[in-house]
């Protein structure tokens, strides 16, 4: 079935660095990938999308590619701000009927940015 | 545009119990998928609706159960609560639930088994 990884965590950056997230997936055809974050007690908000081979997602400075041949969809940001710090979410959606509706998503990563 | 609203934001329950989440989805949006949170398993796909059908359904045992009404609210049972339905049960929709449409999340419900 359909599984998405991400980079174990957590992560802790000063305010301005760099960030990477690592996301990979198994699916079969050609899924749409996603970014969510989540906020201290909060539900989930969609940071970003793609839903085909080399798109690029991006929102509020965040962006991801959809690499169909390494199956990889990573989160980057050049500069993090404190305001950032929240727990990641990759997930996809499987093509096909036995996918409606259904988000598979990875473990989260939990991400601290220090002023 | 109003976002996803469920209610209530807390409940605390005894085992044995059941219990009632209700999420109303976002207006024109006709797909509702429950999702349940916790520590230890993540975010798991519970089942999904779709003009007052389901089309979707995750691994959860029969005590889980939903329904969707002509207007798009939902809402999802759990009967005979155990400890380990202690869970933020999330509700997202979307239009019509295809794979390339962003889901869209609730607040959640925290639920909590004494």
């Amino acid at each position: 079935g359909d599984s998405v990884t991400q980079m174990e965590g957590p992560v802790t950056l000063s305010e301005e660095a760099f960030l990477t997230i690592n996301c990979t997936y198994t699916a079969t055809g050609y899924p749409s990938l996603f970014w969510y974050v989540q906020y201290p007690g909060e539900g989930l908000q969609l940071l970003l999308k793609a839903t085909k081979a080399d798109d690029k997602g991006s929102n509020k400075g965040f962006e991801a590619t959809y690499r169909k041949e390494t199956t990889s969809f990573h989160l980057e940001k050049g500069s993090v701000q404190v305001s950032d710090s929240a727990v990641y979410f990759c997930a996809l959606s499987g093509a096909g009927g036995t996918s409606y509706g259904k988000l598979t998503f990875g473990q989260g990563t939990i991400l601290t940015v220090h002023p | 545009k109003a976002g996803v609203t469920q209610t209530p934001r807390y409940l605390i329950k005894t085992r044995g119990q059941q219990v009632t989440l209700s999420c109303s989805p976002i207006s024109g949006h006709r797909s509702v998928s429950w999702y349940q949170q916790t520590p230890g398993q993540g975010l798991q796909f519970l089942f999904e609706y779709f003009s007052e059908t389901q089309r979707n359904k995750g691994n959860f045992p029969g005590r889980f159960s939903g329904r969707q009404f002509s207007n798009s609210r939902s809402e999802m049972n759990v009967s005979t609560l155990e400890l380990g339905d202690s869970a933020l049960y999330l509700c997202a929709s979307s239009l019509v639930g295809a794979s390339n449409q962003p889901q869209h999340f609730g607040d959640g419900t925290r639920l909590s088994i004494l």
